[in-house]
């Protein structure tokens, strides 16, 4: 069974622009969390998604948003970048029926912003 | 609201080493309780997970145990080898579908 697949593996864009960042859960799985790694502030968690609805948001501001589609894929878009951004920013699936359940996780999409 | 705290690192061992890592949380309720693992430019993998108080859970030699009364599941390994070299995180999860709270993770360095 194929793992959870994050596209690009690394970004680098410019303060200012915007970025589109892309999760396949693994297939059956209908639960897709975004989370943030960084050296200062560790993981956050941004949002969570089950079928094709926004269930659970953390504490980011409106530039990150993002968005499931039928098939449970998922993309994640951040806005006017700041410096700030960059990040490692992973994935997770799950099946979505037990709020204490296991996640997997992406290997990350590494985004610079300079 | 809900947090998790993790003893810093890094942590420096000799293979055959005992581990323990110390992780405690402060939640309403009866969160579940779980360890993940990151290896180097990999995501984050399931390491053990607790659901209840008194519950232990275990994996490749590593154990932790649910400990209401302490607020704590702190992580142990009887002997670390070099392959266990790797980032460990703390985490809970309080009843909201996908939203895990990990502690600031602790990495461990195993020499051999």
């Amino acid at each position: 069974k194929a793992g959870v697949t994050q596209t690009p593996r690394y970004l680098i864009k410019t303060r200012g622009q915007q970025v589109t960042l892309s999760c396949s859960p693994i297939s059956g799985h209908r639960s897709v969390s975004w989370y943030q790694q960084t050296p200062g502030q560790g993981l956050q968690f941004l949002f969570e998604y089950f079928s094709e609805t926004q269930r659970n948001k953390g504490n980011f501001p409106g530039r990150f948003s993002g968005r499931q589609f039928s098939n449970s894929r998922s993309e994640m878009n951040v806005s006017t970048l700041e410096l700030g951004d960059s990040a490692l920013y992973l994935c997770a699936s799950s099946l979505g029926t037990d709020t204490n359940e296991k996640l997997f996780f992406g290997s990350g999409t590494q985004l610079s912003v300079l | 609201g809900d947090s998790v705290t993790q003893m810093e690192g890094p942590v420096t061992l000799s293979e055959e080493a005992f581990l323990t890592i110390n992780c405690t949380y402060t939640a309403t309720g009866y969160p579940s309780l779980f360890w993940y693992v990151q290896y180097p430019g990999e995501g984050l993998q399931l390491l053990l997970k607790a659901t209840k108080a008194d519950d232990k859970g275990s994996n490749k030699g590593f154990e932790a145990t649910y400990r209401k009364e302490t607020t704590s599941f702190h992580l142990e390994k009887g002997s670390v080898q070099v392959s266990d070299s790797a980032v460990y995180f703390c985490a809970l999860s309080n009843n909201q579908g996908g939203k895990l709270i990990f502690g600031q993770g602790t990495e461990l360095s195993v020499k051999p």
